[in-house]
């Protein structure tokens, strides 16, 4: 089977830095990749790692350790747009993807 | 450049009756396509998944089908709804073989209230 577990919430304040970890059982793993919604809107992509080691793109980082089958989303410089529900999200090489159930940043001024 | 479209944007719907839902990629030849469906608050759940025409695999067994009858077409159908199928419907795409076959675009989603 497949499974994610991320953090259901988390609270953090404006300019300070959050990581989001996300682990997976998941077979034939390919990939993780990072997903923002916003509330009443479509997932958006931020970030996919294939290898092991840290992706950074603007303010966004992430980071996979396959070894561990675990990786994290890292967001720094936080702005109040950033309060979304941030998805983690397993690729398998058969190109199907699976979902963790999401974590809900808030940010606080 | 490529777009999803699907439609339609909301629905409300007696139990018992039957559903479509439509998705349509434009800008891109031979996607692999997508259904989730998202309840409220919660993660998404992986429906269907197809590589091309008439190829469909369903991840999970219920009351619902999905089907592609052209390259860039994706429907999801129900003949009878039940009230657990409410909730938000994303079609979504990737082009394995461009640079950015890592990346799934999801349409603006259905929400679908079963009642």
């Amino acid at each position: 089977g497949q499974s994610l577990e991320q953090p259901s919430e988390v609270t953090a304040v404006e300019g300070a830095i959050v990581q989001i970890n996300c682990t997976y059982q998941t077979s034939g793993f390919y990939g993780l990749s990072w997903y923002q919604q916003h509330d009443g809107g479509a997932p958006t992509f931020l970030s996919y790692n294939g290898l092991d080691g840290l992706e950074e793109t603007g303010r966004f980082s992430s980071f996979l350790s396959r070894s561990d089958s675990y990786g994290y989303l890292l967001l720094q410089e936080l702005q109040m747009k950033d309060s979304a529900s941030y998805f983690c999200a397993a690729r398998r090489r058969n190109n199907k993807f699976y979902f963790g159930s999401g974590t809900k940043l808030n940010v606080k001024p | 450049s490529q777009t999803i479209h699907q439609w339609p944007a909301t629905l409300v719907q007696p139990v018992g009756s039957p559903l479509s839902l439509e998705c349509t990629v434009e800008g891109t030849s031979n996607p692999n396509l997508y259904w989730y469906r998202q309840a409220a608050g919660r993660g998404l759940q992986l429906l269907f998944y197809s590589v091309g025409i008439g190829q469909i695999s369903s991840e999970v067994p219920q009351n619902l089908s999905a089907s592609r009858p052209q390259d860039r077409q994706f429907i999801l159908s129900s003949k009878k709804l039940l009230l657990s199928d409410s909730g938000f419907y994303l079609c979504a795409w990737i082009d394995i073989s461009s640079s950015s076959g890592n990346t799934i675009y999801f349409g603006e989603g259905s929400w679908l209230t079963v009642v």
